[in-house]
């Protein structure tokens, strides 16, 4: 099975603060992705990544970057955390799909929910 | 602009009583519908894919199907633990490198004993 872990569940920080959400994926999977979920909004997509050191942004990146050093492990950083900043966020990977034997299915680790005092 | 509408936003049903759940969705040149499940506080589940029009795909009390403009997650006499808010998402295949798909804002499900 594939499994998406992420670093904590639950994660309280002060406005200011770096903070850094980690997410490891065991299943080779080339495309990991970043979103953040809020009440009304849905999944919208934060970051998203298609190989190691590579990176494109998504719907709403502004606050946020991105690390991928190794195809397992994909990085969100928040470089100064703000209080609109707390939400539950959330990371996929997927298989890069250009063939047709690949498919896109995205799965999801546990989430992490962040609270920016 | 590839876009998906997913309705409606909330559904309560009485243990047994079936129901469908819709998705609506535009995209240029469809690669695959996909559904999930997620519970309160937790990850989205993946369901299912469908790729083409006509396709349908069973797992216990859901069935998913597809047409060229919409699909239908249909649940089978459904039981409180199915309660849920269903996610429905598309990908085209301009995005099927980067693997990017768009979301619906989902259906909650509420099933009542």
């Amino acid at each position: 099975d594939v499994k998406v872990t992420q670093s904590s569940r639950y994660l309280v920080k002060r406005t200011g603060e770096k903070v850094f959400l980690e997410c490891v994926q065991d299943m080779d999977h080339e495309n990991m992705f970043w979103y953040r979920q809020d009440p009304g909004l849905g999944l919208r997509l934060i970051y998203f990544s298609y190989d190691v050191k590579m990176k494109e942004k998504g719907d709403i990146p502004e606050g946020y970057s991105v690390s991928r050093e190794k195809k397992e492990r994909f990085s969100l950083i928040l470089e100064s955390a703000s209080t609109n900043q707390t939400s539950m966020y959330l990371c996929a990977s997927s298989f890069r799909g250009a063939t047709t034997n690949e498919y896109n299915e995205q799965f999801f680790g546990p989430g992490t929910r962040l609270t920016v005092l | 602009e590839d876009q998906v509408t997913q309705s409606p936003e909330a559904l309560r049903l009485q243990e047994g009583e079936s129901s469908s759940l819709n998705c609506s969705y535009t995209v240029s040149g469809l690669r695959g519908l996909f559904w999930y499940r997620q519970d309160p506080g937790k990850g989205p589940e993946f369901l299912f894919t469908l790729y083409s029009a006509g396709e349908e795909k069973e797992k216990e009390r859901l069935k998913a199907t597809l047409t060229k403009k919409e699909s239908f997650l249909h649940i089978t006499a459904p039981k409180p633990e199915d309660s849920a808010t269903y996610l429905c998402a598309v990908q085209g295949y301009g995005s099927s490198n980067t693997g990017k798909l768009i979301f619906g804002q989902g259906t909650t499900l509420q099933v009542k004993p």
